[in-house]
């Protein structure tokens, strides 16, 4: 495996479901991150982990959990989630911890969530 | 709020021309740029970064910043089919404290025909 990688790539669940999305970087990158791509609105940054220590939560519902459990490794926990939850989640990883002027991030190829 | 405004398009060009992309950002601040091409259906893949005022060109991509009038820009020459996607700006600037964020703006949808 090369990149970022995320699994599930599509999930479906109703309000009282539980599950989990999982992200995995072969970068050697210390960054993580949490995207929510919904349509017609820019990509909105959800959560940021710089070696594995949680740094930034944009004000997002806590139905939404996130666990990094180490610097490769992401998790996105969901439990009674809404209709409007419904969208493309995205996961980056970037290689400086806290970023840089000019440090880069990379994108998975997402999990699209649908909440029924 | 920091903000990233990008035409929503669709911009629709023939093949063989050049396809103008622009953005305009809010915070002054910023100091790295960033275009991605996002397919549909897929997730975002960097094609061009820049950091310094002026050109930098990249193959058939060229990105352009003017810091001065907030306003960064992507050509893309001799454009192909291959190329109709979303192409997303990105702008990153200090987020508070010594961190820095990724500000997106919504992408403008690009449309080459054959």
């Amino acid at each position: 495996e090369t990149g970022v990688t995320q699994t599930p790539r599509h999930l479906v669940m109703g309000m009282t479901n539980k599950k989990s999305l999982k992200c995995e970087q072969h970068l050697g990158h210390n960054a993580m991150y949490w995207y929510k791509q919904s349509a017609k609105k820019p990509l909105e940054l959800m959560f940021v982990y710089n070696f594995k220590e949680q740094t930034e939560n944009n004000s997002v519902p806590s139905r939404f959990s996130p666990e990094c459990p180490n610097s490769s490794h992401l998790f996105l926990h969901l439990h009674t989630l809404q209709p409007e939850d419904s969208a493309l989640y995205l996961c980056a990883s970037s290689h400086l911890p806290g970023g840089s002027s000019t440090d880069t991030q990379y994108f998975g190829p997402g999990t699209r969530l649908t909440v029924l | 709020q920091k903000e990233v405004e990008q035409n929503s398009g669709p911009l629709s060009v023939p093949e063989g021309a050049i396809a103008s992309l622009n953005c305009t950002y809010s915070d002054r601040g910023s100091q790295s740029f960033f275009w991605y091409r996002q397919y549909s259906g897929k997730s975002p893949e960097l094609i061009m970064s820049i950091y310094s005022n002026g050109d930098k060109e990249d193959g058939r991509f060229t990105a352009q910043l003017n810091k001065a009038s907030q306003y960064v820009s992507l050509l893309i020459r001799d454009s192909q089919p291959s190329d109709s996607a979303t192409y997303l700006c990105a702008v990153n600037g200090r987020s508070g404290g010594s961190n820095y964020k990724l500000t997106f703006g919504k992408g403008t949808l690009l449309t080459v025909n054959p």
